[in-house]
């Protein structure tokens, strides 16, 4: 079982260029999340999924847009990049539809923009 | 929104030796977790606790809900090499996402 898989591992983009990192689940679940972990900050929750076509905000939604395109895939597209926008970012996913306390995650996305 | 302050934000402690860190919040939570996060791969969930005052070990971890359900505390007994890592709290209140603390790093000296 790969669990939760993302890609890429590393980026860099230059500002104003735009990306969209992918994820997929292999466990059924039904919620997922994108999360960015900023050094002293912990994990902030950008945008969450409970099922297929629907998302909400989280904390930290603003510059991204996000799409579940079905149950196993959801991902994070960031149009006009910036370098706030430099960070670790996390995909996760949980058994439940709604925000559930039992996350697994992927192994992270290491992204710098310059 | 709700706030977790996690402490220490960094220790380096010698192999063998005991740790214990831990979360409090301005608000209570009616679940506590804590996961942990290896070198370059995403947290792993460690403990769940989900009653004020319950006391939950998982091999050389101990972790508690403290009766206020404003904090948590995590222990770590006989440290060992793969300790090293951010050991992060998180709190959850109804159905609700979860609030995360800004992690504790370990490491652990030979």
């Amino acid at each position: 079982n790969a669990g939760v898989t993302q890609t890429p591992k590393f980026q860099v983009l230059k500002t104003g260029q735009s990306m969209t990192l992918q994820c997929a689940q292999d466990m059924n679940h039904n919620s997922m999340y994108w999360y960015r972990q900023d050094p002293g900050m912990g994990l902030r929750l950008i945008y969450y999924s409970a099922s297929e076509g629907t998302t909400d905000k989280g904390e930290v939604p603003n510059g991204y847009n996000v799409s579940r395109l079905n149950k196993r895939e959801f991902s994070l597209r960031l149009e006009s990049a910036a370098p706030s926008q430099t960070s670790v970012y996390f995909c996760a996913s949980s058994e439940g539809r709604g925000p559930g306390e039992k996350l697994f995650f992927g192994s992270g996305t290491q992204l710098s923009v310059l | 929104g709700q706030q977790l302050n996690q402490s220490p934000q960094s220790m380096f402690i010698q192999e063998g030796e005991d740790v214990s860190m831990n979360c409090t919040s301005s608000s209570i939570f009616n679940t506590w977790l804590w996961y942990k996060q290896d070198p370059g791969e995403g947290p792993v969930l460690l403990i769940a606790l989900y009653k004020a005052g319950e006391l939950t070990s998982n091999g050389r971890l101990t972790a508690q809900f403290g009766i206020t359900r404003k904090d948590s505390f995590l222990n770590i007994s006989a440290s060992i090499p793969s300790d090293v890592g951010i050991y992060f709290c998180a709190g959850q209140l109804a159905a609700r996402q979860l609030t995360f603390g800004s992690g504790t790093q370990l490491t652990v000296l030979p």
